[in-house]
């Protein structure tokens, strides 16, 4: 009866490396949201996935970030060349249908960029 | 501009005491949520509230939906240690079954055995 999975549950990166972040959804749960928590700060949206398909990225920076949620294997959420503004701690979500009402979230992976 | 504000930002008091907690809003929302966090962890659901006006409790945890669907209220009677964390409301503003949670910064509370 797993819940999210997230993991590594901490990274740390120097500035200029990438960081690949892993979400693996509860059981039968096909859609897969990632959210993003600064310091201080409340949780952003930033990408919504199904199965091999991003169905809205509009939360997540054109730029050095990616995301992609294969027919097999866990959510991936992608830092190309990282800076310190990447520092946070990142949330993935996971729900058996669109929904926002039955979201369950992973304890999350803790970035940090030095 | 914050679309949930939530108040107030820190909250300490002592074991035993009520306390309550508060997310407004200038939108309408088609529902709200609220979560705790814990340190290191991610958001918990605690609730989810559809209707205006509608109370749900849950334990100690009383929460409320305003009439007009823009603000609710957690109140939490007798509060113990174990309730210490991070409160947090969200919700979507355009009432069209976004799947992009608006979330407020949180209440973080203590409570002081």
């Amino acid at each position: 009866n797993a819940g999210v999975m997230q993991n590594p549950r901490h990274l740390v990166r120097r500035r200029g490396q990438e960081a690949r972040l892993r979400c693996s959804p509860m059981k039968g749960h096909s859609h897969v949201y990632w959210y993003r928590q600064l310091p201080e700060e409340g949780l952003k949206f930033m990408v919504y996935l199904q199965k091999e398909n991003i169905i809205d990225e509009s939360g997540m920076p054109k730029e050095r970030f990616s995301a992609e949620f294969p027919k097999e294997g866990p959510s991936i959420l992608r830092i190309q060349q990282v800076v310190r503004g990447d520092s946070a701690a990142y949330f993935c979500a996971s729900s058996p249908q669109h929904s926002n009402t039955e979201a369950f979230f992973g304890q999350g992976t803790r970035l940090t960029v030095v | 501009t914050q679309l949930l504000e939530q108040s107030p930002q820190f909250l300490s008091i002592q074991e035993g005491e009520n306390l309550t907690v508060y997310c407004n809003s200038s939108s309408v929302f088609s529902s709200l949520q609220w979560y705790r966090q814990e340190p290191g962890e991610g958001p918990v659901l605690l609730v989810t509230v559809v209707t205006g006006g509608e109370v749900k409790k849950l334990k100690r945890l009383t929460f409320q939906f305003g009439d007009a669907r823009k603000d609710s209220s957690l109140h939490i009677t007798a509060a113990q240690p174990g309730d210490t964390g991070l409160y947090l409301c969200a919700g979507d503003p355009s009432g069209a079954g976004s799947y992009q949670l608006t979330f407020g910064k949180g209440t973080k509370l203590s409570v002081i055995p």
